[in-house]
């Protein structure tokens, strides 16, 4: 079955840091462009950031821009996104996704809380 | 940043009858476009892509036109597990950005 699982969410202090990671199974990673995207309570979809087959290319939210990074590691199997400097308006369940297009597999995502 | 717009935000619809559910975008997007369903604590399903393409395993009662800036997903004779939330999103260029959502309710 291909599926993708995240985890590392939780409760952060505004201006802290947090690792989410994304495990995948069921397909080859190193084929697929990769995305992060979330959705903040009551709140429609971002689509936060993106990483092509090699992690050559790199693409990001105005929002995040130079807090958040986007990576991934093709023999792990897994996506990670990097947050540092975490926002109240951060807070939201971030999901990752097959794909940097019209993503057709994605997780049920993982909840960030940043508050004090 | 290019703005995708739905509409209605609601949808009241009798089992059995058809849905036409719209997306408009603030610009051109060829057919760069996507449909979803959401459900509750379920993770986003792939609909249609390149604006009528259904993806794989999605039924034909689920369809999809439009190209330029205007966009319709319909779905004909709803079921039960069609009571959701759909959103459109565009791959024309970054950001990608998706429309705010139109929830098919039961009459």
């Amino acid at each position: 079955e291909v599926q993708v699982v995240e985890s590392g969410g939780g409760l952060v202090q505004p201006g802290g840091s947090l690792k989410l990671s994304c495990g995948v199974s069921g397909f080859t990673l190193s084929s697929s462009w990769m995305s992060w995207v979330r959705q903040a309570p009551g709140k429609g979809l971002e689509w936060v950031a993106i990483i092509k087959q090699d992690g050559s290319e790199k693409y990001y939210l105005d929002s995040v821009m130079g807090r958040f990074t986007i990576s991934r590691d093709n023999a792990r199997d897994s996506l990670y996104l990097q947050m540092n400097s975490l926002r109240v308006e951060d807070t939201a369940v971030y999901s990752c996704a097959k794909g940097g297009f019209y993503p057709d597999v994605w997780g049920k995502g993982t909840t960030v809380t940043v508050s004090s | 940043e290019i703005v995708m717009t739905q509409s209605p935000a609601t949808l009241s619809v009798s089992p059995g009858e058809g849905a036409t559910l719209s997306c408009r975008a603030s610009q051109s997007i060829n057919s760069n476009l996507a449909w979803y369903q959401q459900k509750p604590g379920q993770a986003l399903r792939l609909l249609i892509h390149g604006a009528s393409t259904r993806a794989t395993g999605i039924p034909g009662r689920f369809s999809g036109s439009g190209s330029g800036t205007e966009f319709t997903l319909t779905i004909s004779s709803l079921q039960s597990d069609d009571f959701a939330v759909y959103y459109c999103q565009h791959y024309h260029n970054w950001p990608r950005t998706f429309g705010q959502g139109t929830k098919v309710e039961i009459k």
